[in-house]
């Protein structure tokens, strides 16, 4: 049984583009979350979805940030024209509703 | 909201010896808190649960305490080895089951 998977695992993008990073959750699992870390800090809540639905974006930024989670395939977090401090660490997790999330190898991005 | 405090420094001890990690939460008493490990370039990987009406939980190991007096977690490994160096992170949860975490803290097993 495949564990959570993201790509890419690491992403560059220059001041101004686009960032898409995917997230495929574990078999079985309907809900999905994101979370970003940033250097020296904490894993942070960004949006948690189930299929179709957002179910809550409370720790996502208003502005450039948007995420789906289709009928059919992968979640998708979108960046919109990237300013350096996106530099981070994202997470996706899955679960199947219950209290554990099992997180994915992260996708590093990096903006020039 | 709820916030997790961990110690920001990293704890050093000596192989075999018992490491012991604390989380403390600063407003209500959640239903349960969660242990994570996570390696350098990694995801963060699940390793113990404990309800608020659980006293403790082992796993193997590792032992996790929860005292909603003190407003605190206690995570214990025993008989420790330097594979188990890494940082290890507290969560709790909060909002529609999603998580709060701690910065964690950074555990260094020497042989």
């Amino acid at each position: 049984n495949a564990g959570v998977m993201q790509n890419p695992r690491h992403l560059v993008r220059r001041r101004g583009q686009e960032a898409r990073l995917r997230c495929s959750p574990m078999k079985g699992h309907s809900h999905v979350y994101w979370y970003r870390q940033l250097p020296e800090e904490g894993l942070k809540f960004m949006v948690y979805l189930q299929k179709e639905n957002i179910i809550d974006e409370s720790g996502m930024p208003k502005e450039r940030f948007s995420a789906e989670f289709p009928k059919e395939g992968p979640s998708i977090l979108r960046i919109q024209q990237v300013v350096r401090g996106d530099s981070a660490a994202y997470f996706c997790a899955s679960s199947t509703g219950e209290e554990t999330q099992y997180f994915g190898p992260g996708t590093r991005l990096l903006v020039l | 909201s709820q916030k997790i405090e961990q110690n920001s420094e990293a704890l050093n001890i000596q192989e075999g010896k018992t490491a012991t990690l604390t989380c403390n939460y600063t407003n209500y008493s959640p239903a349960y808190l969660q242990w994570y490990r996570q390696d350098p370039g990694r995801g963060p990987v699940f390793l113990l649960l404990i309800r608020e009406n659980e006293k403790e939980k082992r796993k193997e190991r590792l032992k996790v305490t929860f005292d909603t007096t003190l407003k605190q977690s206690l995570f214990h490994i025993t008989a420790s080895q330097p594979a188990d160096s890494a940082t290890y992170l507290c969560a709790s949860n909060s909002g529609y089951s999603t998580l709060t975490f701690g910065k964690g803290t950074m555990l260094l097993v020497s042989p």
